[in-house]
């Protein structure tokens, strides 16, 4: 089935160390985003791609970088995670953007970071 | 900043109930998405309206939307414990000319059976 995958699923990581997060889709979808959510929280954008275009959000850290090197795969690159980067991070797709059926996300089922 | 706002934060129904979410949000959109959240887990895409619909079903789910209102309306009939989940709206903002759907930070609901 068509989807969209995040490994690890759980991801424990040290204080200050670097840590990747990858998301693959079979979807063949445009657009790959990926969001920070927190306990309690609303998912907050960090960044997107359109095809190869990447769109930082304002308020998304330096220390968070994104990689996509082709359709299928997106990577999250947290250069030296903090306490409070510690969250659930969810990678999405959508065809494409822009007021009808295809702004609909699919998302993965998240990896959880924890930062010790 | 943050575009949708759910209300109520928390809802705790019986099996077999109506429960009845809503979504308010600022400025003009272009469509308007419900997302539901089991703990843990990604989220799920349950409906799309476009600005120009009021109404929409898919099964036991009927969203409303009020443009004059900036409202939207997610109700889920005859609830069952499975439906205990986490519930979003999404809209989609102009963004430099792309539309990046936005979430609310979402309606807790517990069904219990």
């Amino acid at each position: 089935d068509a989807m969209v995958i995040q490994n690890p699923r759980y991801q424990v990581t040290q204080f200050g160390k670097p840590v990747t997060l990858s998301c693959s889709q079979t979807l063949n979808h445009n657009v790959m985003y990926w969001y920070q959510q927190k306990s309690s929280q609303a998912p907050k954008l960090l960044f997107h791609y359109y095809d190869k275009d990447f769109n930082n959000e304002a308020d998304t850290p330096d220390n968070f970088q994104s990689r996509r090197p082709n359709t299928s795969f997106c990577f999250l690159d947290i250069r030296s995670p903090g306490l409070g980067d510690a969250a659930m991070y969810l990678c999405a797709t959508s065809r494409g953007w822009g007021g009808s059926e295809a702004d609909t996300q699919y998302f993965g089922p998240g990896t959880r970071l924890t930062v010790l | 900043s943050q575009q949708g706002e759910e209300d109520p934060q928390a809802l705790s129904i019986q099996e077999g109930e109506n429960a009845t979410m809503n979504c308010s949000y600022k400025t003009s959109i272009n469509n308007l998405q419900w997302y539901r959240q089991n703990s843990g887990r990604g989220l799920v895409h349950l409906i799309l309206i476009r600005s120009n619909e009021r109404e929409k079903h898919s099964g036991r789910l009927r969203v409303t939307l009020d443009t004059s209102k900036k409202s939207s309306s997610l109700l889920i009939t005859a609830s069952r414990a499975a439906d205990t989940a986490s519930y979003f709206c999404a809209t989609a903002l102009a963004s430099g000319g792309s539309y990046i759907p936005t979430f609310g930070r979402g309606t807790s609901l517990i069904v219990h059976p």
